[in-house]
């Protein structure tokens, strides 16, 4: 089993529903991600989440929340999606620190129509 | 603040060819650097990293020599197999105005297509 785990992995939509996609991970990380990824603009981070009661923005949270519901589960929100919002969405995983990398489930890929 | 340029593809090389993927960075601090690796259809996994300068990660055949007077973390591979074609990330982990609150900045990703 995946280590972490995004459901679903494809989901299509139309604007204006709100959408929820979810992360579990079993690798026992406090601190947990949730970044989209488009064409040639690499990763940028929506939510961050050091600990269950830590929720932080990252640089393009507008039109999004999170909520972490335990040590393993990271949800993110569309509240009324848009299609601007179609892209690869991954969710990750880390310990603290400087060194730590991250594991990356396999991500979410989400049309707006 | 921080930022990571990798240079643009798409690469597209033979099989057995020399692989070099330049990455430079802009941190405030003292930051950590890694490759990620993204094969299609999956996330993205580490590929090697990097804490301090000078110090060279390696895995799988690549490597990438951590260049504090240069600011740079190219990657690099002597000879690349079809299996190496993916998508390429840099990224550095740096705690921005200090603290315990790293986070990854990553490059915008180098698409690597390598040919039988």
């Amino acid at each position: 089993d995946a280590d972490v785990t995004q459901t679903p992995r494809n989901r299509i939509t139309k604007t204006g529903k709100r959408i929820m996609l979810e992360c579990s991970q079993t690798k026992g990380h406090d601190r947990m991600y949730w970044y989209r990824q488009d064409p040639g603009l690499g990763l940028r981070l929506i939510y961050y989440s050091f600990d269950v009661k830590d929720i932080n923005k990252g640089e393009i949270s507008d039109g999004y929340s999170v909520s972490r519901q335990a040590q393993a589960k990271f949800s993110l929100s569309l509240e009324s999606a848009i299609p601007n919002q179609t892209a690869l969405y991954f969710c990750a995983t880390s310990d603290p620190g400087r060194n730590q990398p991250q594991h990356f489930g396999d991500g979410t890929r989400l049309s707006i129509l | 603040g921080n930022s990571v340029t990798q240079m643009e593809g798409p690469v597209t090389l033979s099989e057995e060819a020399f692989l070099t993927i330049n990455c430079t960075y802009t941190a405030t601090g003292y930051p950590s650097l890694f490759w990620y690796v993204q094969y299609p259809g999956e996330g993205l996994q580490l590929l090697l990293k990097a804490t301090k300068a000078d110090d060279k990660g390696s895995n799988k055949g690549f490597e990438a020599t951590y260049r504090k007077e240069t600011t740079s973390f190219h990657l690099e591979k002597g000879s690349v197999q079809v299996s190496d074609s993916a998508v390429y990330f840099c990224a550095l982990s740096d705690p921005g105005s200090g603290g315990s609150n790293y986070k990854l900045t990553f490059g915008k990703g180098t698409l690597l297509t390598v040919n039988p």
